[in-house]
């Protein structure tokens, strides 16, 4: 079934050190994954995308990998900053539809 | 940079009663999308609309649900008849083409069903 899985649902870190973000998909058609950050209250907000024909994007302090074979793909947040704290979503496009499947969630908090 | 907006931020309705929300979606966007969020939980897919016309809808978009393009620019999320777990942040979104590229999202509309 469709089905996108996060971890961890919670996470904290120490300013200045780095974050983490796992997720996993179901579908193996599925070929362009983006990640979106949510502040209380607001939208969801694109912060980056990686597509099947790579396995590593990077922006600034923010990179991407992916692993089709193991339909895994993560986010890295370097020197993190109190700035960054929000939830996380990672999401996978599927096909079928055209619609975007979303992970549960991760609430990043970067103490000072 | 240009951004999907709702209208309106905030819905309160008494259960039993329709509701209409509203979308304009950026300009040269072709498809269309909403999506709904019950607090403290995850983005759902409910349905996808293109060339004016449903592509794909979720469990969750019933028989009460509905949504229309009325004109050139707005977008509309019609519920028949509110239920009390009706009661979410709505969110509609909109892409340039449909295969694997960003969805843009509005800034929401929260329904509060009493």
């Amino acid at each position: 079934g469709e089905n996108v899985e996060q971890h961890p649902s919670t996470l904290s870190v120490q300013e200045g050190d780095s974050a983490v973000i796992k997720c996993t998909y179901s579908d193996s058609a599925s070929n362009y994954f983006p990640w979106y950050k949510q502040e209380l209250g607001k939208r969801p907000q694109l912060i980056i995308d990686i597509r099947s024909n790579v396995g590593e994007k990077k922006d600034q302090r923010i990179a991407v990998t992916l692993n089709k074979t193991a339909k895994h793909f993560s986010l890295h947040i370097t020197e993190t900053q109190p700035e960054d704290s929000a939830v996380y979503f990672c999401a996978a496009f599927y096909n079928q539809g055209g619609k975007l499947i979303f992970g549960q969630g991760t609430e990043l908090s970067v103490k000072p | 940079e240009p951004e999907v907006t709702q209208t309106p931020s905030h819905q309160v309705t008494q259960m039993g009663q329709e509701v209409i929300l509203r979308c304009v979606p950026i300009s040269n966007h072709l498809y269309f999308y909403w999506y709904r969020q019950i607090l403290g939980q995850k983005v759902e897919f409910l349905v996808s609309f293109y060339n004016n016309e449903i592509s794909e809808k979720s469990e969750i978009f019933d028989d009460q649900f509905s949504v229309e393009r009325p004109d050139g620019s707005n977008f509309t999320l019609k519920i028949r008849s509110t239920k009390l777990e009706d009661s979410a942040m709505y969110f509609c979104a909109s892409s340039v083409r449909r295969d694997n590229q960003p969805q843009h999202f509005g800034d929401g509309t929260r329904l509060s069903i009493l």
